[in-house]
């Protein structure tokens, strides 16, 4: 069964900071893997998806790299601001696990930005 | 990307009553939806299937009966929570998936009932 795990739980860093978030999955067998974004009482806005095939991808200041064999993916983000506070959730769409939609969620880092 | 809008965003109603909440895809059609509840600071739990012109299919543990889905087109899925209780009260999100290309699921902004 697929588990994903998120670490940290929960991060605090000054304005302007690189920083890194951490995934792990137990299956390396997946499809892709879906970084989200959610705001306190919204929905999840997906930031960046890797095919299985792909090591990583960019969107502006975010960077997700992913090493299957490894069960490892990394989202990086660069000269942090205020706004990135959020919580990001790490999911992954694999063979095994996972429901109906072949999801198996992170609980999440819980990012703050401090001005 | 795709946009899937949710509606209500916010619902209050009293115990006994039954409320529908609405999820569309804005600009591509969605042949299968997906509805999550996720309660505080937890992540989120599929609650169900929604596949178009067909029954739902529901994950274990969730009552098809409680939680009534409709999906009558390929932009819109319902999820109607009847006989509502308190313990219903939850944040409740809709998900849809590109046909083609990527498979990259969008998610609308939920909705958040409040059962009184």
């Amino acid at each position: 069964k697929q588990e994903v795990t998120q670490i940290p739980a929960a991060l605090s860093v000054p304005e302007g900071e690189n920083l890194v978030l951490n995934c792990s999955f137990t299956d390396s067998a997946i499809y892709n893997l879906q970084w989200f974004r959610q705001d306190p009482g919204k929905g999840l806005t997906s930031l960046l998806l890797i095919q299985s095939s792909q090591r990583e991808q960019t969107s502006g200041r975010l960077n997700a790299s992913l090493d299957k064999s490894s069960g490892r993916s990394t989202l990086y983000i660069a000269a942090s601001q205020p706004g990135d506070s959020a919580t990001y959730l790490c999911a992954v769409r694999g063979r095994s696990g996972g429901g109906a939609d072949g999801l198996t969620f992170g609980k999440g880092t819980h990012l703050i930005i401090q001005p | 990307g795709a946009v899937v809008s949710q509606h209500p965003s916010r619902v209050i109603c009293k115990s006994g009553t039954s409320v529908k909440i609405e999820c569309r895809s804005l600009d591509f059609q969605a042949t299968t939806m997906f509805w999550y509840r996720q309660f505080p600071k937890q992540s989120l739990m599929l609650m169900a299937t929604s596949n178009e012109g067909s029954k739902a299919t529901y994950e274990q543990g969730v009552e098809k009966d409680k939680f009534l889905i409709n999906h009558a087109s390929l932009t819109l899925s319902t999820l109607t929570v009847t006989s509502a209780h308190p313990e219903d009260s939850s944040f409740y999100i809709c998900s849809a998936r590109l046909s083609t290309g990527s498979g990259e699921l969008f998610f609308g902004e939920g909705s958040r009932l409040t059962v009184l």
